[in-house]
């Protein structure tokens, strides 16, 4: 089945650095999502994408559809202690349903 | 908008009891709604995709028996764990879409289901 690889697993950074994560698949997508989820509650969604090649920027955060369809990317800017949690990107399959990559969690020290 | 709440958060129970949850879109209607499980530091599982009125369909491993889901109308989906084990400690997530064209999903805060 369709399958996606989420990149780095886990991230360390000091406030203020820029953060950038990534999944890619051996499929193409026609969707791809980014959600934060932090502990204890659902995942919120942040940015979705809808074009191969499509830039989206939601505040600091910014994301990226690849031309190839296979993979996507998730810049947080200037990062801040409430940026901690773990992000999720996720791709509509050719079935309709959502596929969720593992995560990256992310740790920020002020 | 796009709200989706769910009741209770949090769940403990002895074995052999069933536990129902509920999970409603708050401002719009959902067409579809779906039912997730994630265990600890793990991405979310889906368990079955509900349409209001229709049967839900399975993902392959669940039991559907086991997970009865009722989708009775735009707004409400149950999800009931019938005689629980401990190994169905989880957290349980649901979504709805059904907002816009693009049928984004909307999570719930999620329920914490303890069984003893």
């Amino acid at each position: 089945g369709q399958q996606l690889n989420q990149s780095p697993q886990s991230m360390f950074i000091q406030e203020g650095e820029d953060v950038s994560m990534n999944c890619t698949s051996s499929s193409i997508f026609n969707t791809w999502l980014w959600y934060k989820q932090d502990p204890g509650e659902g995942p919120v969604l942040l940015i979705a994408l809808y074009k191969a090649g499509e830039l989206t920027s939601n505040g600091r955060l910014t994301a990226q559809f690849g031309i190839t369809r296979k993979d996507s990317f998730l810049n947080i800017s200037a990062s801040i202690p409430s940026d901690v949690g773990i992000y999720f990107c996720a791709g509509r399959g050719s079935q309709g349903n959502l596929i969720f990559g593992k995560g990256t969690k992310l740790s920020v020290k002020p | 908008g796009a709200v989706v709440s769910q009741h209770p958060s949090r769940v403990i129970c002895k074995s052999g009891t069933s536990v129902k949850i509920e999970c409603r879109s708050l401002d719009f209607q959902a067409t579809t709604m779906f039912w997730y499980r994630q265990f600890p530091k793990q991405s979310l599982m889906l368990m079955a995709t509900s349409n209001e009125g229709s049967k839900a369909t399975y993902e392959q491993g669940v039991e559907k028996d086991k997970f009865l889901i009722n989708h009775a109308s735009l707004t409400l989906s149950t999800l009931t764990v019938t005689s629980a084990h401990p190994e169905d400690s989880s957290f349980y997530i649901c979504s709805a879409s059904g907002i816009s064209s693009y049928n984004e999903q909307f999570f719930g805060p999620g329920t914490r289901l303890t069984v003893l």
